[in-house]
């Protein structure tokens, strides 16, 4: 029932591209995407519904393929500051009352 | 309050002993979820509630532990006769019932069980 995150880890030079999948065996309701920082709690960054859509956040956006039971994260211009661990949560019905479960995190390395 | 409050914010515990980890939700948040987080890891679901009902409590791995959140604001998560194993942190996170805005976690409870 975890979605499976890939890559498990990405290395990047500043100003370059990245994008994390999520893949759910199962019928997905939502997709949260969250990042975490060493020795902190991890920070929501965006909700995506079931439709189809795609959202954005400065440089960062995300997919959602219902269909595939997929969504995927784009970091593009990385800058250092996203270095951290990217984690989705998803949510497997409209009346799971937002209970997430997550994958097993894709940790992200900006260098200068 | 501003954010999500924990506490006590580490936990060192003899085995054999219990222990009540403390989560002060958002003001206003109706839903409060506990997760526990291994080092490298993502959260793992424990249970959840929306105002003073347990929803859902599947993520609870025995009957020592279990929750409450008597009045729909502050939780506590109890785990008794601690065992090595419980070694983790524990995060709680709250949310509006619109849960368009996400999660928020608290800083989480470390827990060392020795």
């Amino acid at each position: 029932q975890q979605p499976v995150q890939s890559p498990q880890a990405v290395i990047l030079r500043e100003g370059e591209d990245a994008v994390i999948n999520c893949s759910s065996s199962k019928a997905l309701y939502s997709v949260h995407w969250y990042r975490q920082k060493h020795g902190e709690a991890p920070v929501f960054l965006m909700i995506l519904l079931k439709g189809g859509e795609q959202k954005g956040h400065e440089k960062i956006s995300a997919s959602f393929n219902e269909k595939k039971q997929q969504s995927s994260l784009y970091l593009t211009a990385s800058q250092l500051s996203y270095s951290g661990t990217y984690f989705c949560g998803t949510e497997i019905g409209s009346n799971q009352g937002g209970k997430l479960i997550f994958g097993q995190g894709t940790e992200l390395s900006v260098k200068p | 309050g501003a954010g999500v409050s924990q506490s006590p914010r580490y936990k060192v515990t003899k085995r054999g002993q219990d222990v009540a980890l403390r989560c002060d939700p958002i003001s206003g948040h109706v839903s409060l979820y506990w997760y526990r987080q291994a080092l490298g890891q993502g959260p793992e679901f424990l249970t959840y509630f929306n105002y003073e009902a347990q929803q859902d409590k599947s993520g609870l791995p025995n009957d020592r532990f279990s929750a409450e959140r008597p009045e729909g604001s502050i939780s506590t998560l109890t785990i008794q006769r601690t065992e090595q194993r419980d070694s983790a942190m524990y995060r709680c996170a709250s949310s509006p019932l619109d849960r368009i805005y996400g999660y928020t976690f608290g800083s989480g409870t470390r827990l060392t069980v020795v």
